[in-house]
């Protein structure tokens, strides 16, 4: 079967880093996304990686490693707006997209 | 403006009854996908569209179904054998070549009583 595997929760202070791991397992990948998601709201595109590495978009950046079948994305400066659900997500060669569960980005004061 | 239109936003429905949800965009995209999510739960793909008059069944494509008689709309019916149908559907556009973003719509929260 397909799927991806994020941790539900994760908790950081204002300010600080954090990194949100995703492991996937899926038949014809072909990319690693990542959605930003606010309570009641539709998820937004954050970052996408269709090859190993690193990029880098303002506060955030998101890393895959094919031979892994592994990819994170990190939050810097976290600001209170930045509390969310976070979601990785797979596309394959025919075009499926599918989504992990999510992680709940808690940021205290 | 551009962009990917749902409606309504919330939807009553009673239960036996079949009911379609409408997904529309004017972004010229040609994938477009429906998902489930359900309070506290990832999204799960219920159908998906790569062209005009042609669908590809997503993970839990059972009691739903679909058509793609044009570009623009990508309609999603819930039929009464949906056992559990409450949910959040969002449905979302990509232009289907290596460029990976998909736009999502805000949404309809449909119950059925």
């Amino acid at each position: 079967g397909q799927s991806l595997e994020q941790p539900s929760e994760v908790t950081a202070v204002e300010g600080a880093i954090v990194q949100i791991n995703c492991t996937y397992q899926t038949s014809g990948f072909y990319g690693l996304s990542w959605y930003q998601q606010h309570d009641g709201g539709a998820p937004t595109f954050l970052s996408y990686n269709g090859l190993d590495g690193l990029e880098e978009t303002g506060r955030f950046s998101s890393f895959l490693s094919r031979s892994d079948s592994y990819g994170y994305l990190l939050l810097q400066e976290l600001q209170m707006k930045d509390s969310a659900s976070y979601f990785c997500a797979a596309l394959n060669r025919d075009d499926k997209i599918i989504f992990g569960k999510g992680t709940r980005l808690h940021i205290l004061p | 403006d551009g962009g990917i239109t749902q409606s309504p936003k919330y939807l009553f429905r009673k239960e036996g009854q079949n009911v379609t949800l409408s997904c529309e965009q004017n972004l010229n995209h040609d994938a477009m996908y429906w998902y489930r999510q359900d309070p506290g739960q990832g999204l799960r793909l219920i159908y998906y569209s790569q062209i005009v008059n042609d669908f590809q069944k997503g993970d839990i494509a059972e009691g739903y179904s679909v058509s793609r008689e044009k570009k623009e709309s990508f309609p999603l019916t819930v039929t009464s054998a949906q056992k559990n149908p409450t949910a959040f559907y969002l449905c979302a556009s990509r232009t289907g070549r290596t460029y990976n973003e998909q736009f999502f719509g805000p949404g309809t929260r449909l119950t059925v009583l």
